[in-house]
């Protein structure tokens, strides 16, 4: 099946610092590539759409210019927490929509364990 | 908004017993999908139901889909301790590529 890695797993970070995450399809191109929060014991929440070469689109209630993300190529989007909260500490997971496949087929990553001090 | 709904949030059982998960959801779904994800990790994709479907099968995966009632269930026959994780559904809107993810069920299979 397809992989997606997500770089780093685990980060912590001071409160007020920005950190960046990763999201790469490693065996196929993504025109549109999916960032989910989650809460501990919670559901995936859907924060943003990525779309390569445009603007994301964010999800109700998901401030943009808090949660910056990028999808610079076809293969790659990050996503970048810009002064970091503690509230922020969470678990993101990105998706990836293969361009070759149908509509209803996204492959996650394993997540990124992010800590705010 | 969440639309999918899950019960039990959690159940318990023990191995080689049967555990069945239910979601229910709102709107109208081109497709319904489960997912496990064990602690700390990302998501595995177990099967796909599409809404013209009403039931599906997968290994010790028995799905079923009732679109007038907008629910599914999850079966998952003789469970295994390797069973234990979180089980979510999720459903994407008839427009886009979205999905919605159900608040899930944590099964937890004793040996």
């Amino acid at each position: 099946g397809a992989v997606v890695s997500q770089h780093p797993s685990r980060v912590i970070c001071k409160s007020g610092t920005s950190v960046k995450i990763e999201c790469r399809s490693l065996d196929f191109q993504a025109t549109t590539m999916f960032w989910y929060r989650q809460f501990p014991k919670k559901s995936l929440m859907l924060m943003a759409t990525s779309n390569e070469g445009s603007k994301a689109t964010y999800e109700q209630g998901v401030e943009k210019d808090k949660f910056l993300i990028n999808h610079a190529s076809l293969t790659l989007s990050t996503l970048t927490v810009t002064s970091a909260h503690p509230e922020d500490s969470s678990f993101y997971i990105c998706s990836g929509l293969p361009i070759t496949s149908g509509p209803d087929t996204q492959y996650f990553g394993p997540g990124t364990r992010l800590t705010v001090l | 908004s969440q639309q999918g709904e899950e019960d039990p949030q959690a159940l318990s059982i023990q191995e080689g017993e049967n555990a069945t998960m239910n979601c229910s959801y709102k709107t109208s779904i081109n497709n319904l999908q489960w997912y496990r994800q064990n602690s700390g990790r990302g998501l595995v994709h177990l099967i796909l139901i599409r809404s013209n479907e009403r039931e599906k099968h997968s290994g010790r995966l028995r799905v079923t889909l009732d679109t007038s009632k907008k629910s599914s269930s999850l079966l998952i026959t003789a469970s295994r301790a390797a069973d234990t994780a979180s089980y979510f559904c999720a459903t994407d809107m008839e427009y886009g590529n979205k999905l919605v993810f159900g608040a899930g069920t944590i099964l937890r299979v004793k040996s």
